[in-house]
């Protein structure tokens, strides 16, 4: 198994720009989330998903969209990137009824 | 709303024990849990409790309290690579894990 990748590792954006963070499992998990993690603020809950076709907001969703169409893949999309977006995103997975997430091994976003 | 509260830096030497301790204020709780993080790498689960006690697993113990909601995680013999940031994190309904800022262990020859 793979478990949990990221792609891109690292990707520079101007101001305005619109992208797509790509999240993969292939562990079967039903729940799947997106977090920043800034300096000094730990780890932040973007968006979460319980399975294909549900998703919700977590604490700092603005400026970001994700959607599940398969239990596998959950994106996050920015719309136009913004200097406060600079940070490292870690997707994560977790099966139904396990304690244990498993966390790929994000992406370096740097906006200009 | 939710709130984690955990030290944000703590120091020791090889082969002693430390205690990182964490408080929360939540609703919908479900368990506690505990993730390290070595310097530019991804988080990896150490331990979980969902009832009120310690749990052991080798040289780490994670300890609930959810009358106090207050939890700690215990590490014990000290190893230089133990140096990391450690999370506590909340359970909240079970699909939504919401982490603390972190504490940075420093572990000193």
């Amino acid at each position: 198994n793979a478990g949990v990748t990221q792609t891109p590792k690292f990707q520079v954006l101007k101001t305005g720009q619109s992208m797509t963070l790509q999240c993969a499992q292939d562990m079967n998990h039903e729940y799947m989330s997106w977090y920043r993690q800034d300096p000094g603020m730990g780890l932040r809950l973007i968006h979460y998903s319980v399975g294909a076709g549900i998703t919700d907001q977590g604490e700092v969703p603005n400026g970001y969209n994700v959607s599940r169409s398969t239990t596998e893949d959950f994106p996050l999309r920015l719309l136009s990137a913004a200097p406060s977006q600079t940070s490292v995103y870690f997707c994560a997975s977790r099966g139904w009824g396990q304690e244990t997430q498993y966390f790929g091994p994000g992406t370096r976003l740097l906006v200009l | 709303g939710q709130s984690l509260e955990q030290p944000s830096e703590v120091t020791a030497v090889e082969g002693a024990i430390v205690q990182i301790n964490c408080t929360y204020q939540t609703s919908g709780f479900y368990g506690l849990s505990w993730y390290q993080q070595h310097d530019g790498g991804a988080p990896t689960f150490l331990s979980y409790n969902a009832l009120d006690g310690l749990e052991e697993t080798g040289r780490f113990s994670s300890f609930l309290s959810r009358s106090d909601s207050y939890g700690y995680l215990l590490l014990q013999e000290l190893q230089m690579k133990d140096s990391a940031s450690y999370f506590c994190a909340v359970s909240q309904g079970f699909q939504k894990l919401v982490f603390g800022t972190g504490t940075r262990l420093l572990v000193s020859p």
